[in-house]
């Protein structure tokens, strides 16, 4: 079946440096890669998405990689501010259009 | 609606009690999902609906979990003879259900404590 990997689980980065989470899947399929931030007590939102047919997207700070071919993707997070910290998910959507989620990154700014 | 809701926001009960969980999601999307989420954990899928029907319920952990959806809008979540391991954050989300529109809008989420 799908298989999000997500990593890493915890990261904590100084205000201003820069965020990397990355994540691999396995369903060939997949054609569709959102990544969602959550903070504590609320549902997750989105933040940026990418499709298949495209490498990099860019959004302000934020930005998506995706390698097809190696089976992964990451998001970058750019002057980071404490607003930042939150929980990110990762996800994927397969060939059955079901989204599959990463286990979350665990994100804190430090000031 | 201006975004997916979900009531209620919190709700504690008895161990072999039944709950109901309510979602709406936003207006005029036809596809509607329900995940759970454990403390710390992330995300897990329970079932799908296109419009009133459900081609997707084998997320479902056990038959005490059910839902339904009727007019192609609200949804409700219910769990029979609630077990301790039912608690949880349980999410609601909603998308367009359009090709090409796959992403999925969530809701606040309702918090389910059983005792």
């Amino acid at each position: 079946g799908e298989n999000v990997e997500q990593h890493p689980s915890t990261l904590s980065v100084q205000e201003g440096d820069s965020a990397v989470i990355k994540c691999t899947y396995s369903d060939s399929a997949s054609n569709y890669f959102p990544w969602y931030k959550q903070e504590l007590g609320k549902g997750p939102q989105l933040i940026i998405d990418i499709r298949s047919n495209v490498g990099e997207k860019k959004d302000q700070r934020i930005a998506v990689t995706l390698n097809k071919t190696a089976k992964h993707f990451s998001l970058h997070i750019t002057e980071t501010q404490p607003e930042d910290s939150a929980v990110y998910f990762c996800a994927e959507l397969g060939g059955n259009e079901k989204l599959t989620f990463g286990t979350g990154t665990r994100l804190t700014i430090i000031p | 609606g201006a975004g997916v809701s979900q009531s209620p926001s919190n709700k504690v009960t008895e161990k072999g009690k039944d709950v109901e969980l309510r979602c709406d999601p936003i207006s005029g999307h036809t596809a509607l999902y329900w995940y759970r989420q454990s403390l710390g954990q992330g995300l897990e899928f329970l079932i799908y609906f296109q419009g009133n029907s459900a081609p997707d319920k084998s997320g479902l952990p056990s038959d005490r979990f059910s839902a339904e959806r009727t007019g192609g809008s609200v949804s409700t979540l219910t769990i029979q003879r609630t077990q301790q391991e039912d608690s949880a954050v349980y999410l609601c989300a909603s998308s367009s259900g359009l090709a090409g529109q796959e992403t999925q809008y969530f809701g606040p989420g309702t918090r389910l404590l059983v005792l």
